[in-house]
């Protein structure tokens, strides 16, 4: 079948550095996606990696290993704004998107 | 407008009735998609259109139909709701169905509730 896992939840100190894990189960493969869903907000892209490697862009950067099935989102110099739910969702071989239920993320000062 | 507009934004709606979800993009977006969210759970896909004129089934088509006349216009209706149809129903939509990042562009959501 197909599977996305992720933390339910993390906290995290504003001004530090987290990883947001994501592995992944999918019938073919076509890229990984990261969202960023503030509370009562629709979705927004972060991020696209189909290729191995590391992907920066700003203070967050996205890594994918295709052959681990697994996938970070890392956040640096965190700020209060950055409170919120981040999305990893799995394109398959139709293209269609499978969805990780999520990531709360909790930045405390 | 810029992007995609949901109406309405919330709605309480007894069981047994009919119900029908707007969405309009402005983006000339090829691909548009219907999601729900449930607590606990990832977005699934509902009903999906690669392009006007064509419609098709994703993980949770059961209860709910859709139709793409046009372009812009994709909405979803609920023909006889049901309380576990209760939940935040997102519209959103894209300029690829393939071949790259298919990167969706999200509506701000519907919040329906069903008694």
């Amino acid at each position: 079948g197909q599977n996305i896992d992720q933390p339910t939840e993390m906290t995290a100190t504003e001004g530090a550095i987290v990883q947001i894990n994501c592995t992944y189960q999918t019938s073919g493969f076509n890229g990984l996606f990261w969202y960023q869903q503030h509370a009562g907000e629709a979705p927004t892209f972060l991020s696209y990696n189909v290729l191995d490697g590391l992907e920066e862009k700003g203070r967050f950067s996205s890594f994918l290993s295709r052959s681990k099935g697994y996938s970070y989102l890392l956040l640096k110099e965190l700020q209060m704004k950055d409170s919120a739910s981040y999305l990893c969702a799995a394109g398959d071989s139709n293209y269609q998107l499978i969805w990780g239920a999520g990531t709360k993320l909790i930045i405390k000062p | 407008i810029a992007g995609i507009t949901q109406a309405p934004t919330s709605q309480i709606l007894a069981a047994g009735r009919r119900m029908t979800l707007r969405c309009t993009q402005d983006m000339r977006h090829n691909a548009m998609y219907w999601y729900r969210q449930d607590l606990g759970l990832g977005l699934r896909l509902i009903h999906y259109s690669n392009t006007a004129g064509t419609t098709g089934k994703g993980e949770v088509p059961d209860g709910y139909s859709v139709s793409r006349a046009n372009t812009d216009d994709f909405p979803l209706t609920l023909a006889s709701a049901v309380p576990s149809q209760t939940s935040v129903y997102f519209c959103a939509s894209s300029d690829s169905t393939g071949d790259g990042a298919n990167v969706l562009t999200f509506g701000a959501g519907s919040r329906l509730t069903v008694l």
